[in-house]
């Protein structure tokens, strides 16, 4: 496809069951990123890859959370153990390149995460 | 902390009418900001980007404007239309964080007929 992919689109879960979201990016791009997104806020950043090395994971919430991406293109965003503050739009985006200043980071619709 | 700040929360328009989005921000130091629209039930989807030297940018009827020294940029919509509805964010990256971006809340536009 010509865009970044996120599945599924939509998660129900009950708390404290495990979850895994998937990020198919555009192909080539070095960069991934996952974001979380709470209703009606903007998203905010979880953790950065660079090919198959996680650079960043400062934002990930608890350890709860765990993301990888080991083969350098498709990555998954593993939560354990649910909870109700987990519900959130969860965003994946790729870039092209490392860090430059301009670039452009283009993202997936999201998976939308209800825990109940 | 890094931070962005977005006004208004939202915004009501009539199609064809123009508006200004504002938004601040302390992150530090500067790298780029950048706006992005949102769509309901979608990704954000990149308008402009701007660097520090840089205070003007179009993308057809979206002008964005950026003050590096006040730290405040705006995004102007000319003659609105109805597929202008939608959340804009203001993102604004910092030289250190590499291509980490801190975002902003969102303005929420919506163009009524």
């Amino acid at each position: 496809g010509a865009g970044v992919s996120q599945s599924p689109r939509y998660k129900v879960a009950k708390r404290g069951q495990d979850v895994a979201l998937r990020c198919d990016p555009i192909s080539g791009h070095v960069s991934l990123f996952w974001y979380q997104q709470a209703l009606g806020q903007g998203p905010e950043f979880l953790t950065y890859f660079q090919n198959e090395a996680q650079l960043d994971k400062s934002g990930l919430p608890s350890d709860r959370f765990f993301a990888e991406r080991p083969e350098g293109s498709v990555s998954t965003l593993k939560i354990q153990r649910t909870q109700q503050e987990d519900s959130a739009v969860y965003l994946c985006a790729s870039s092209l390149q490392r860090i430059l200043s301009k670039n452009i980071q283009y993202f997936g619709a999201g998976t939308r995460l209800s825990v109940l | 902390k890094n931070q962005v700040e977005q006004s208004p929360q939202s915004l009501i328009i009539l199609e064809g009418k123009n508006c200004t989005l504002q938004c601040n921000y302390t992150v530090s130091p500067f790298s780029n900001l950048r706006w992005y629209k949102q769509d309901t039930g979608r990704g954000p989807v990149s308008l402009t980007i701007m660097t520090f030297s840089e205070n003007t940018k179009s993308n057809g009827r979206y002008t964005a404007t950026l003050d590096a020294d006040t730290k405040q940029s705006s995004l102007h919509i000319t003659a609105s239309q109805l597929s202008d509805s939608a959340s804009y964010i203001c993102v604004v990256s910092a030289i250190a964080a590499g291509n980490k971006l801190t975002f902003g809340g969102g303005t929420r536009v919506l163009v009524k007929p």
